[in-house]
């Protein structure tokens, strides 16, 4: 089993749209959690730290569950400019950053 | 501050030569990492140092991949001999870790191929 395991893509969502993608890990003592985001031909880049309780900034909204061991990124109100490759981060003890395979997201007209 | 730096941005080899990627990060930050990103694999973690240290190499593909980090400001990543399958773009990232674990900053990355 991958360490951090994301949904698989694309998504294709029309402007407007609400769209969800979740992410798995398997270390139970992962610290921090991250999503970020990387623009084609690009290096990745963070989007959102992920916080316990929750979090949210403008049209995204991050959540933590660690008792099912996931996060997730709600993006609602979908614009053509979030179409990107999105990438969840788990650090466990020690600092290393391991990232999931990543979802791309298309967003359409 | 300019970010992580990395060279060159491309890189284009023959078959059987030497490869030298290098990265200077984040002034401040303690750890560096490499990764590796291709269609089919996405982004792989190569190598992990923390305080110039390698702490977690388990990601280098083979012997023919070394890294190291003479100091705080200077990594390099080499293959030696290269091969078409090592074309790949690699992106080196830097971090303060601690209690606190921050976000990672990435290079540009650079953009082997191996003909």
């Amino acid at each position: 089993r991958k360490e951090v395991e994301q949904d698989p893509g694309p998504f294709n969502v029309p402007e407007g749209a609400t769209v969800a993608f979740n992410c798995t890990y398997s270390n139970s003592a992962s610290q921090s959690f991250f999503w970020y985001r990387q623009d084609c031909r690009k290096e990745p880049k963070l989007l959102m730290s992920v916080y316990s309780s929750g979090n949210e900034d403008g049209r995204f909204t991050a959540q933590l569950n660690r008792a099912s061991q996931y996060i997730s990124l709600l993006i609602r109100d979908s614009k053509l400019s979030d179409s990107a490759t999105y990438l969840c981060v788990v650090i466990p003890r020690g600092g290393k950053l391991i990232f999931g395979q990543g979802t791309e997201l298309s967003v359409k007209p | 501050d300019a970010g992580v730096i990395q060279s060159p941005r491309h890189e284009v080899t023959e078959m059987g030569q030497e490869v030298t990627l290098r990265c200077k990060p984040i002034s401040g930050h303690n750890s560096l990492f490499w990764y590796r990103q291709t269609m089919m694999r996405g982004l792989e973690l190569l190598i992990y140092f923390n305080n110039n240290v390698p702490i977690d190499d388990s990601g280098m593909p083979e012997d023919r991949f070394s890294a190291k980090m003479p100091n705080a400001s200077f990594s390099t990543l080499k293959i030696q001999p290269s091969e078409p399958r090592d074309s790949a773009v690699y992106f080196c990232a830097s971090s303060s870790t601690g209690p606190m674990n921050t976000e990672a900053f990435f290079g540009q990355g650079t953009r082997l191929t191996v003909v």
